[in-house]
């Protein structure tokens, strides 16, 4: 089974509206931790958000918004007042950790959304 | 710019040839990733190396080679390699391997004709 699904391939918004990115994951994991990246056409991956499983507040950075809901197992990213730089790649991660343990830093990735902006 | 760095940033190599990927960071970061993304396919961790010591070789073909001499940089050094392998080869850093945020390169663009 997958450990992060993203079910939208493609998603388009229009100018200066907000737009949701889907997310799902499956962990057995206590605690673990779910990330957004962005790749632009350039190739590198941007970082965007980062919540933790413990976190009991939706992670915020700026126009990024993360929507967590633990029980549904759902990490979506919320975009508010697209921009036509926001055309790009997304993906959501997740990282896997037990107490006292660790991943190394292993991130599992989803197949990714790519969003288009149009003006 | 994010610090981190990686040459060349588009390879073409035949079957047989025998070539490198460079990764450089520039964050004073002590763990260092390769990973791996093909067309279709989510992103694949390929290798994890903290403070020079591979920790994490996610079951990656032995046609592929990393080499960590400190922590600045990284290589993968590539022999013997098939299409299937052609793919976007991004290397990442963190300040640990336990931190959250890892910062990521633009990536190789290999092709294996």
């Amino acid at each position: 089974a997958q450990k992060i699904t993203q079910t939208q391939p493609g998603m388009f918004v229009q100018e200066k509206e907000a737009v949701t990115l889907d997310c799902t994951y499956d962990t057995s994991d206590q605690s673990y931790g779910l990330f957004w990246y962005k790749q632009p056409s350039s190739g590198e991956m941007i970082f965007l958000i980062y919540q933790g499983s413990y976190d009991e507040q939706n992670a915020t950075e700026g126009r990024y918004s993360l929507n967590f809901q633990k029980a549904r197992k759902s990490a979506n990213l919320v975009i508010s007042a697209s921009q036509l730089g926001d055309s790009a790649m997304y993906f959501c991660a997740m990282r896997e950790g037990d107490a006292g343990g660790t991943s190394y830093g292993k991130l599992t990735f989803g197949q990714g959304t790519i969003l288009t902006v149009h003006p | 710019e994010t610090g981190v760095t990686q040459t060349p940033r588009h390879l073409v190599m035949g079957m047989t040839n025998k070539k490198s990927l460079k990764c450089e960071q520039h964050l004073g970061h002590n763990a260092m990733y390769w990973y791996k993304q093909s067309a279709k396919k989510p992103l694949e961790l390929m290798f994890v190396y903290s403070l020079e010591e591979r920790v994490e070789n996610n079951s990656v073909p032995s046609r592929f080679s990393p080499e960590c001499p400190n922590s600045s940089h990284l290589f993968l050094h590539l022999h013997t390699l098939q299409p299937e392998d052609s793919a976007l080869y991004l290397c990442a850093s963190s300040l640990h391997d336990s931190s959250f945020e890892q910062y990521f390169g633009p990536g190789t663009r290999l092709t294996v004709t």
